[in-house]
């Protein structure tokens, strides 16, 4: 597609319930990003791969949470026993190369609800 | 630790107002600057960014920014204000040289322009 994709674009979970977000990066592009958007909020972020290798992993809130790109491609973020405090939108962003400056291209989001 | 300020949360601007919103960062180093919009129901796209040379930096749709060192801002103006641009509207910085091109958001203003 033409720009970054994520699926699903809603999630309800219930407090305990394991989730996955799926994020499709434009295509080619080497570097992708995730964020935690809270309500109110910034984007703050999570996680970072260059191609399949996870880079960068300092933001990631808690052991709960795991993220996976091991083809360099499509990337998902998973959350296990979500909890109240992980309600959010979840931001993938991609861009071309490691550049400076270089642009992040921005998907939809996975809004995340968590009961 | 890097961060950025935005000073108005909240801005109500009548059509054909002029536009500027703060942004302060901390950081000491190189930086690149970034400002990303919001239009409601979309996703954030990039509106401008700052990579060096020229302080003034000009963006899509009529926006402008300014990047001072020595004040560690970079702020948004726009000398006339139009309806289409309700939305939301955040300021980042990437630190030059990191291992990572995170960025790192403001609280994001929220702009209601009144036709």
């Amino acid at each position: 597609g033409a720009g970054v994709s994520q699926s699903p674009r809603y999630k309800v979970a219930k407090r305990g319930q394991d989730v996955a977000l799926r994020c499709d990066p434009i295509s080619g592009h080497v570097s992708l990003f995730w964020y935690q958007q809270a309500l109110g909020q910034g984007p703050e972020f999570l996680t970072y791969f260059q191609n399949e290798a996870q880079l960068d992993k300092s933001g990631l809130p808690s052991d709960r949470f795991f993220a996976e790109r091991p083809e360099g491609s499509v990337s998902t973020l998973k959350i296990q026993r979500t909890q109240q405090e992980d309600s959010a939108v979840y931001l993938c962003a991609s861009s071309s190369y490691r550049g400076r400056g270089n642009e992040q291209f921005f998907g939809p989001g996975t809004r995340l609800t968590v009961l | 630790a890097q961060s950025v300020s935005q000073h108005n949360h909240h801005v109500i601007l009548s059509e054909a107002a002029s536009l500027e919103l703060g942004c302060n960062y901390s950081y000491g180093g190189t930086v690149n600057l970034f400002w990303y919009v919001q239009y409601p129901g979309q996703h954030l796209q990039l509106l401008l960014k700052y990579f060096s040379g020229d302080p003034l930096v000009k963006g899509i749709k009529g926006f402008e920014a300014e990047f001072i060192k020595s004040k560690f801002s970079f702020n948004l103006r726009k000398p006339s204000v139009q309806w289409s641009d309700t939305a939301e509207y955040f300021c980042a910085v990437k630190a030059y040289g990191g291992a990572t091109n995170k960025l790192i958001f403001g609280t994001g203003t929220l702009l209601a322009v009144q036709p």
